[in-house]
């Protein structure tokens, strides 16, 4: 059964540094989101990316964050300069059309010192 | 008042036992209702999908929308230890691309 992918699955980086999260959606999906969960907290919408911009984004989204699809099969989440609230799991989703069922990938759990 | 609440629990039933999860909205504008099953330290994996009033079942489980109460419902029936997990509830408007919003999650736990 096709899945989302996400590499790494744990990343530790010191506060300032930039980080790419990376994902690989379902092939055939035309729909991309990321997600972030913060340890114990709500499952959080960051970002929907369609046809290659942005669709919406929350407003935790600032500046910091951007996102890109370099080629066919990636999807990267990047963050400029990390702060120490941005640690949380990192969930990449994909769905086949914007009224479809959003698949989930396992997550990048990021820990920023 | 939050856009969707959901009783974090936990709550421990045994096993057989038949469940109740539940969230409540406040967004009239919701039109897509879900339930993900989230295992420790994994993505969400969608459980039930509907986008109407009343009831859907798939196997043990039953999704139950009522719009006028802005209120959703999860049945498992005879649970199993395999059902332990957090319940996400999640929501959308209908428009370009769907901005799931999710309750906390209800962490459940089966004893055999």
């Amino acid at each position: 059964e096709p899945e989302v992918t996400q590499t790494p699955s744990h990343q530790v980086t010191q506060m300032g540094q930039e980080v790419i999260l990376r994902c690989v959606p379902i092939s055939n999906h035309l729909y991309f989101y990321w997600y972030r969960q913060i340890l114990g907290q709500k499952v959080e919408f960051l970002v929907s990316f369609y046809n290659n911009e942005i669709s919406e984004k929350s407003e935790i989204f600032d500046d910091q964050f951007s996102v890109e699809r370099p080629d066919g099969s990636n999807f990267t989440l990047k963050i400029r300069s990390t702060k120490l609230e941005d640690s949380a799991m990192y969930f990449c989703a994909s769905s086949m059309d914007s009224k479809e069922t959003q698949y989930f990938g396992p997550g990048t759990r990021l820990l920023v010192l | 008042q939050k856009e969707v609440e959901q009783d974090p629990g936990p709550l421990s039933v045994p096993e057989g036992a038949i469940v109740s999860l539940n969230c409540t909205y406040s967004n009239s504008a919701f039109q897509y209702f879900m339930w993900y099953r989230q295992y420790s330290r994994k993505g969400p994996e969608l459980l039930m999908y509907t986008y109407s009033s009343g009831n859907k079942e798939d196997g043990r489980f039953t999704a139950q929308v009522d719009k006028s109460s802005k209120y959703i419902s999860l049945f498992i029936r005879d649970s199993q230890p395999s059902d332990s997990a957090t319940y996400l509830c999640a929501m959308s408007v209908i428009q370009g691309a769907q901005k799931l919003v999710f309750g906390q999650g209800t962490r459940l736990t089966i004893n055999p």
